[in-house]
């Protein structure tokens, strides 16, 4: 049974570009989370999702951010225009159910860099 | 509100025991959970309190007092191996069912 898996694994974009991220779940799991995480921080909550319904967002700035989890295919976190402060590590998990009471299984993260 | 604070650096000696506390402020939760973060590497689960006291596992335990807002992760017989960030977590009952994590404990392991 294949993990989560994100891709890609790093990404370099220029100020200005956009940033697509992938995540796909645990098979079996219809719950996504993403995270941001700054070196020797911890996961900042973004967003929560379940096959075509963004959840939460309340983490996620409102501007340039956006994420969608559609019926078929990954999640994707979508960051248009980036900036520098947009550096950092991005991280996808996924549950089998809600109700916080579910261990989240993590992927490896999406490193983006932005010159 | 919603808050964990845990303490951001712990340095502890190969072969003792140290413990990592977590405090959080909550109007309710279903249980507290532990992750290990090893640098660069995504967080795994370790552990999930839902009553209070003390669940151990091998090498590793953890401990919730739902009244004092308090858990604790306990790590015995360290090993080098377990220097790495360990985050706490819990999803609030009001709301979504997000997960909120604490800011991590980065833990070091002399020899």
């Amino acid at each position: 049974n294949a993990g989560v898996m994100q891709n890609p694994r790093h990404l370099v974009r220029r100020r200005g570009q956009e940033a697509r991220l992938r995540c796909s779940p645990m098979k079996g799991h219809s719950h996504v989370y993403w995270y941001r995480q700054l070196p020797e921080e911890g996961l900042k909550f973004m967003v929560y999702l379940q096959k075509e319904n963004i959840i939460d967002e309340s983490g996620m700035p409102k501007e340039r951010f956006s994420a969608e989890f559609p019926k078929e295919g990954p999640s994707i976190l979508r960051i248009q225009q980036v900036v520098r402060g947009d550096s950092a590590a991005y991280f996808c998990a996924s549950s089998p159910s809600a109700g916080g009471i579910y261990e989240q299984y993590f992927g490896p993260g999406t490193r983006l860099t932005v010159t | 509100g919603q808050n964990i604070d845990q303490p951001t650096e712990m340095t502890a000696t190969e072969g003792a025991i140290v413990q990592i506390n977590c405090t959080y402020q909550t109007s309710g939760f279903n249980g507290l959970f532990w992750y290990q973060q090893h640098a660069g590497e995504a967080p795994t689960f370790l552990s999930y309190n839902v009553l209070d006291g003390l669940e151990e596992k091998g090498r590793f335990s953890s401990f919730l007092s739902r009244s004092k807002g308090y858990s604790y992760l306990l790590l015995k017989e360290l090993q080098m191996k377990d220097s790495a960030s360990y985050l706490c977590a819990y999803s609030p009952t009001s709301g979504t069912y997000k997960y909120i994590f604490g800011t991590g404990t980065r833990l070091k392991v002399l020899a």
